[in-house]
């Protein structure tokens, strides 16, 4: 089956630092992303994994581990307009088959404080 | 570069009643999908489209939904008859193509209140 796993709220302060774990489990992985959603608006695209280590895109970097099934976003210098959701999604190839989906995960809801 | 347009952005219908959602992607963007994203959790696929073709339909509760691609551009998603649960906001988005690293560019939703 496909599962995907991410806290559903954290809290955190303007300029610190926070991770956002996600794990999952999928029968044919093949990338995962790190998308962005503010209350009331579309997802936007943060970021994309296909091979284990680090991604460094400005203040946000994404790491991933294909062997523990498992990724997180790192935001660095907090800022209030950080404040949304952070949505983890996997592509799962399908066996015998060039098709490919993105399952999305719940989001991790970011609250961030002055 | 013009994003995914929908329409319409709101829609208030009774339950048992019919509607439809209509999606432009990026030009030139192969792969559209539609998702259903329900308050609180995140975007559920509903149908991936590979030009006018179905990739996948799999979540699709085909006995009241339905979507179409005409000519591989636009597309339409439908419900009908409507059901309480189907509150939510419809999601459309598009891709380059459906290989690997091709992220999605999402539209800014249809929010479905079904009454």
């Amino acid at each position: 089956g496909q599962n995907i796993d991410q806290p559903t709220e954290m809290t955190a302060t303007e300029g610190a630092i926070v991770q956002i774990n996600c794990t999952y489990q999928t029968s044919g992985f093949n990338g995962l992303f790190w998308y962005q959603q503010h209350a009331g608006e579309a997802p936007t695209f943060l970021s994309y994994n296909v091979l284990d280590g680090l991604e460094e895109k400005g203040r946000f970097s994404s790491f991933l581990s294909r062997s523990k099934g498992y990724s997180y976003l790192l935001l660095k210098e907090l800022q209030m307009k950080d404040s949304a959701s952070y949505l983890c999604a996997v592509r799962d190839k399908a066996m015998y088959s060039s098709a490919s989906k993105i399952i999305f995960g719940s989001g991790t809801r970011l609250s961030i404080r002055p | 570069e013009a994003g995914v347009a929908q329409s319409p952005r709101y829609k208030i219908i009774e339950k048992r009643q019919s509607v439809a959602f209509w999606c432009n992607p990026i030009s030139g963007h192969a792969t559209l999908y539609w998702y259903q994203q329900i308050l609180g959790q995140g975007p559920k696929l509903l149908i991936q489209f590979q030009n006018n073709g179905v990739v996948d339909d799999s979540q699709l509760p085909k006995d009241r939904f339905s979507a179409e691609r005409l000519k591989g551009v636009d597309s339409t998603l439908k419900i009908q008859p409507a059901k309480l649960e189907d509150s939510a906001v419809y999601l459309c988005a598009s891709s380059v193509g459906q290989g690997i690293s091709y992220e999605q560019y999402f539209g800014p939703g249809t929010r479905l209140t079904v009454t």
